[in-house]
């Protein structure tokens, strides 16, 4: 069956410590993977988006990066947070012709 | 470029009362629109779509309908509930290789007893 993951769920990270959330996705190969992120107060925002191993296309300019290195994973990292850089992350595979998939979200506070 | 807006919150509204969220949208070409929701604690969930322009997406008493002529995806209820409480999103999804899913800023909706 087709599934999506995330993990942490939720994550407290100091200032100026490094970030890595995973996405992985089940049941499906070639998968168009999605980070959005929710601040405080503000809807969903398209951070960065992949259509396949190595192609990352960055949607607003930030502190944080994305991988692919593999066809159903897809990485999200910093190297050093910021305060900012709190919020929620999701992740979301959107196949072209069905309902988008996504993972429960990530909780992150950096202190 | 490709955009949603949506409707400010948050949105209180007393049960039974009638609901609307306004949504528009800038697309190039004929995107497929939804509105996604977001109980409190929960994930998002898919509530309603439509495809192309006069459809109207419905589910749980919710409604939509595609108006390519004004570009709009408005979210009707006849009479909300407390258990409709949550933040919804409107968002549209644009074809190609990307096949991006954008999505509106949200609007909060609480609804009291």
């Amino acid at each position: 069956s087709q599934t999506i993951h995330q993990w942490p769920a939720t994550l407290v990270q100091p200032v100026g410590s490094p970030l890595s959330l995973e996405c992985t996705v089940e049941g499906t190969s070639n998968p168009n993977l999605y980070w959005y992120r929710q601040a405080a107060g503000r809807g969903l925002q398209l951070l960065f988006y992949s259509v396949g191993i190595g192609q990352i296309s960055s949607e607003v300019p930030q502190n944080l990066s994305a991988s692919r290195p593999q066809d159903r994973q897809f990485i999200l990292s910093s190297k050093k947070l910021l305060l900012s850089d709190s919020g929620f992350y999701l992740c979301a595979w959107v196949p072209l012709n069905t309902e988008a998939f996504f993972g429960q979200g990530t909780r992150l506070t950096v202190v | 470029g490709n955009s949603v807006t949506q409707m400010e919150g948050p949105v209180t509204l007393s049960e039974e009362a009638f609901l609307t969220i306004n949504c528009t949208y800038t697309a190039t070409g004929y995107p497929s629109l939804f509105w996604y929701v977001q109980y409190p604690g929960e994930g998002l969930q898919l509530l309603l779509k439509a495809t192309k322009a006069d459809d109207k997406g419905s589910n749980k008493g919710f409604e939509a309908t595609y108006r390519k002529e004004t570009t709009s995806f408005h979210l009707e209820k006849g009479s909300v509930q407390v258990s409709d409480s949550a933040v919804y999103y409107c968002a549209l999804r644009y074809g190609g290789a990307t096949n991006k899913l954008i999505f509106g800023t949200g609007t909060l909706l609480a609804v009291q007893p």
